[in-house]
């Protein structure tokens, strides 16, 4: 199984400000990694795929980064509605599908 | 638009099986595959299996193996999840979430979700 960790565990930011996530995987993956915000009492959301393809309607200060066992997500002069929890998901063995923990991005 | 519409919650005894539902609609049922995850309160997610619309052809996670059914009807574009033997640790939201692959095969990625159905086990 390809496990995955996020650091931090919380960010605290100031709205307008930038924040930058970190996803590791046990062993390389590719691109084959995904990103989702999840809001409490909703469903994740995806952001990003194949590392840094954003998804349908998903805003540009939104970016992914990163190939092989390092990726970040950062998101560019946070608005309200961006703090929420990230997870980051590899894809690269077909079906063992993993998640990492999280990052909660929180006002700061 | 598509939309993935999952049953209500669901209150089961240890033991108990339970059955939640998934409707698909706004995209050609049959092309795309689903999955379904559950994230228990507070944690992570957790990826439980897949099923082909096609040809019901599923994979399951090792860990659900032999207690996890997925099955659909196509003529209600209607996927169903059947837990069996359920325990405390099985309380949790579950989930459907369409794969974003395209041409027919699956890539892993999820790019619609349904609602989520909470299961609660107890006694």
């Amino acid at each position: 199984e390809i496990l995955m960790t996020q650091s931090p565990a919380t960010l605290s930011v100031s709205p307008g400000e930038s924040a930058t996530l970190s996803c590791r995987a046990s062993q390389s993956i590719s691109t084959n990694l995904a990103w989702y915000q999840q809001k409490s009492g909703q469903p994740p959301r995806l952001l990003i795929y194949g590392g840094s393809t954003r998804a349908t309607g998903i805003p540009a200060r939104f970016s992914g980064d990163g190939s092989g066992t390092d990726f970040t997500l950062t998101i560019s002069s946070l608005q309200s509605e961006d703090f929420a929890v990230y997870y980051c998901q590899q894809y690269n063995k077909w079906p063992l599908f993993t998640f990492g923990p999280g990052t909660t991005v929180d006002i700061k | 638009q598509v939309q993935l519409v999952q049953s209500g919650a669901a209150v089961r005894k240890p033991g108990a099986s339970v059955r939640i539902s998934c409707k698909a609609s706004g995209y050609g049922f049959t092309d795309k595959y689903l999955h379904w995850l559950r994230q228990a309160p507070g944690q992570g997610l957790e990826w439980m299996g897949i099923i082909n619309p096609k040809n019901g052809n599923t994979n399951y996670a090792q860990k659900f193996q032999g207690r996890l059914t997925l099955t659909r009807d196509t003529s209600t574009t209607i996927v169903y999840m059947e837990l069996s033997s359920l325990e405390s640790e099985d309380m949790a939201h579950y989930y459907c979430a369409r794969d974003n692959g395209i041409g027919g095969w699956s890539r892993g990625v999820f790019d619609y979700w349904g609602q989520g159905t909470l299961v609660t086990v107890s006694s």
